[in-house]
């Protein structure tokens, strides 16, 4: 079974602090993202990677930057956290290039700013 | 633009009678179609897709799902709910970029 380990599931930080959060998967996939998860609005993709050091913005990647330093590890920065940042981040990860790799995903990271 | 709609953002279903929960996908290209399902406080889990393949596709837990390309539609149904599908499914698909739909909430009654 593919497994992607999101280490933080409940964080709360307040405004202007940085904030790592962090994305690791065991299945050799090429390609992680991070999703934000509000309510009414669905997921929304902030960054994705497709390979070691590679990233590409996504729809909402103001105030977010990522890492991926190593094949399985992709993490999301937040610079400077603020209060519209409080949401439900979801790491995902697929194999391959072609969009009809199923996506699997962590379980999700809370986080609080305050 | 390719993306898909999600028509309902609440569904209730009696326990034991059908559930369809409906998404409609805009593509001008064969899209891949994916359905997944999110329990409270976890992640999404699939529960199928359709690559091009058989136009009716079965899932996990007794879902599937129809894809019509003369509707665009790849509706999700199920014949018989169960106080365990209660949970927010998501309707995905793309031809070269995946979107998600806002997602639909399931509601079960006993």
């Amino acid at each position: 079974d593919v497994k992607v380990t999101q280490s933080s599931r409940y964080l709360v930080k307040r405004t202007g602090e940085k904030v790592f959060l962090e994305c690791v998967q065991d299945m050799d996939h090429e390609n992680m993202f991070w999703y934000r998860q509000d309510p009414g609005l669905g997921l929304r993709l902030i960054y994705f990677s497709y390979d070691v050091k590679m990233k590409e913005k996504g729809d909402i990647p103001e105030g977010y930057s990522v890492s991926r330093e190593k094949k399985e590890r992709f993490s999301l920065i937040l610079e400077s956290a603020s209060t519209n940042q409080t949401s439900m981040y979801l790491c995902a990860s697929s194999s391959g290039t072609a969009s009809g790799n199923t996506i699997y995903f962590g379980e999700g990271s809370w986080l609080t700013v305050v | 633009a390719q993306s898909v709609t999600q028509l309902d953002s609440h569904v209730s279903v009696s326990e034991g009678t059908p559930v369809l929960l409906r998404c409609n996908y805009s593509s001008s290209y064969s899209p891949s179609l994916f359905w997944y399902v999110q329990h409270p406080n976890k992640g999404l889990q699939l529960l199928l897709k359709y690559t091009s393949a058989a136009t009716l596709v079965k899932g996990i837990n007794g879902f599937e799902a129809e894809f019509k390309k003369s509707e665009t539609s790849f509706h999700l149904t199920k014949p018989s709910a169960h106080m365990s599908d209660a949970a927010e499914y998501f309707c995905s698909g793309g031809y070269q970029k995946v979107t998600f739909g806002t997602g639909t909430k399931l509601q079960v009654i006993p």
